[in-house]
């Protein structure tokens, strides 16, 4: 069955620093989000990306973040300047149509420290 | 601000027992979708409801949407231990971009 794949599982970094998560989509899909959930929390909407552009976007995905598509497979989710509490498992998610349901990725687990 | 409250967040039950376990909210969703989440993983999908009132069966599993759109139910019949896992509701609302707006989650015990 098709994945939705992301990488690193779990990536540590230093306050202030930049990190890349990486999510590879299922191929035919349209749709592409990122989501995250801090420890013991709900799941929160990110951000959503269609047809190479942000959709929607909330507040929590303010001018820290940014999200690429650079060559029609890989998605990416950029954190710039990195703060604790940005610390949380970040989803990746695609689907091809609002009704159908979403595959999600395993999650980035991100630790800042 | 679209919000799905989930009711109980946590049961724990002996296996062979049934649950229900509820996802209400005050505004209207298009589609409401259940997931399952294991430990350390992501959300997996474990059925889409879009039309008020359908009924959706998977197996012992079973989902209602509301007939206004407003609520969900997922009713287990005889749990069995390999059911113990968190159980989240997600809607699809106002918005024509898909995202979903996430229940806190149910997490489930099925004792042997």
């Amino acid at each position: 069955e098709p994945e939705v794949t992301q990488t690193p599982s779990h990536q540590v970094t230093q306050m202030g620093q930049e990190v890349i998560l990486r999510c590879v989509p299922i191929s035919n899909h349209l749709y592409f989000y990122w989501y995250r959930q801090i420890l013991g929390q709900k799941v929160e909407f990110l951000v959503s990306f269609y047809n190479n552009e942000i959709s929607e976007k909330s507040e929590i995905f303010d001018d820290q973040f940014s999200v690429e598509r650079p060559d029609g497979s890989n998605f990416t989710l950029k954190i710039r300047s990195t703060k604790l509490e940005d610390s949380a498992m970040y989803f990746c998610a695609s689907g091809t149509g609002f009704s159908s349901g979403y595959t999600f990725g395993s999650g980035t687990r991100l630790t800042v420290v | 601000t679209q919000l799905l409250e989930q009711s109980p967040q946590f049961l724990s039950i002996q296996e062979g027992e049934n649950l229900t376990v509820y996802c209400n909210s005050s505004s209207v969703f298009s589609s409401l979708q259940w997931y399952r989440q294991e430990p350390g993983e992501g959300p997996v999908l474990l059925v889409t409801v879009v039309t008020g009132g359908e009924v959706k069966k998977l197996k012992r599993l079973t989902f209602q949407f509301g007939d206004a759109r407003k609520d969900s139910s997922l009713h287990i019949t005889a749990a069995q231990p390999g059911d113990t896992g968190l159980y989240l509701c997600a809607g699809s609302g106002s918005s024509n971009t898909g995202k979903l707006i996430f229940g806190q989650g149910t997490t489930l015990q099925v004792k042997p």
